[in-house]
């Protein structure tokens, strides 16, 4: 069974930086793309980034290039999201996912995790 | 970039058919894949590829597409059906994956 977990949500002041991490489980890690996706409660899913199995290809959505980073370890099984220059529109559940294509990423998400809330205030 | 246009609340008595539009330019030129997400729950797959169902979804759930239209039809609804449901597709424009507004299935 495909298991994602996340954590590293918290309550930071706008322009601070945040580290989310999803370990996963029960599938092939480094055959798969992954992605990060959000939500703000109550409201509907934005795709925020996806890193191809081999961090070859990479991209972001516009609302946070140039201050989010994504990255994996694929030995560790882990998908990162370093987030910089928080803003309070960045407040959101943040979702970890797994791409529904083998070794090709295809951009559809056929497994999430539970989410990881990031509050932005000051 | 491209806009998915879905309902915001549609409503489906028990065990008749419910049939959710997602609005695109020639959207059927396109891979559509469909979530239900749950009151506190993540999303789930339960449409891949416009017409594709993951492993362990029932058979009620079907895709299609025509024109500028999506439609994720769900067969004798059932009350656990109640949930919100997304479709999703690649915007080439922006280069970058997309979803709709979403819809709140009611089951009266």
């Amino acid at each position: 069974e495909v298991q994602l977990v996340e954590s590293g949500g918290a309550s930071v002041q706008p322009g601070r930086s945040l580290r989310l991490s999803c370990v996963a489980s029960g599938f092939t890690f480094d055959d798969y793309a992954m992605h990060w996706l959000r939500q703000v409660p109550g409201k509907g899913l934005e795709w925020v980034s996806g890193i191809t199995w081999n961090s070859d290809n990479i991209n972001y959505a516009d609302s946070v290039l140039g201050r989010f980073t994504i990255s994996r370890d694929n030995a560790k099984r882990s998908l990162y999201l370093q987030m910089n220059s928080l803003r309070a529109d960045d407040m959101a559940v943040y979702y970890c996912a797994k791409d529904g294509g083998l070794i090709n990423a295809l951009y559809y998400f056929d497994s999430w995790g539970q989410g990881t809330l990031v509050t932005v205030s000051s | 970039s491209y806009v998915l246009t879905q309902p915001p609340s549609e409503s489906v008595a028990p065990g008749q058919t419910a049939r959710l539009t997602c609005g695109g330019i020639n959207i059927d030129t396109e891979n559509v894949h469909w979530y239900q997400q749950k009151p506190g729950q993540a999303p789930i797959l339960v449409v891949y590829d416009t017409s594709d169902r993951p492993s362990g979804i029932p058979e009620r759930f079907s895709g299609s597409s025509s024109g500028n239209t999506a439609t994720l039809t769900i067969s004798r609804v059932e009350a656990g059906d109640e949930a919100g449901y997304y479709c999703q597709t690649w915007d080439g424009t922006g280069d970058h994956p997309v979803f709709g507004g979403g819809t709140k299935l009611t089951v009266l």
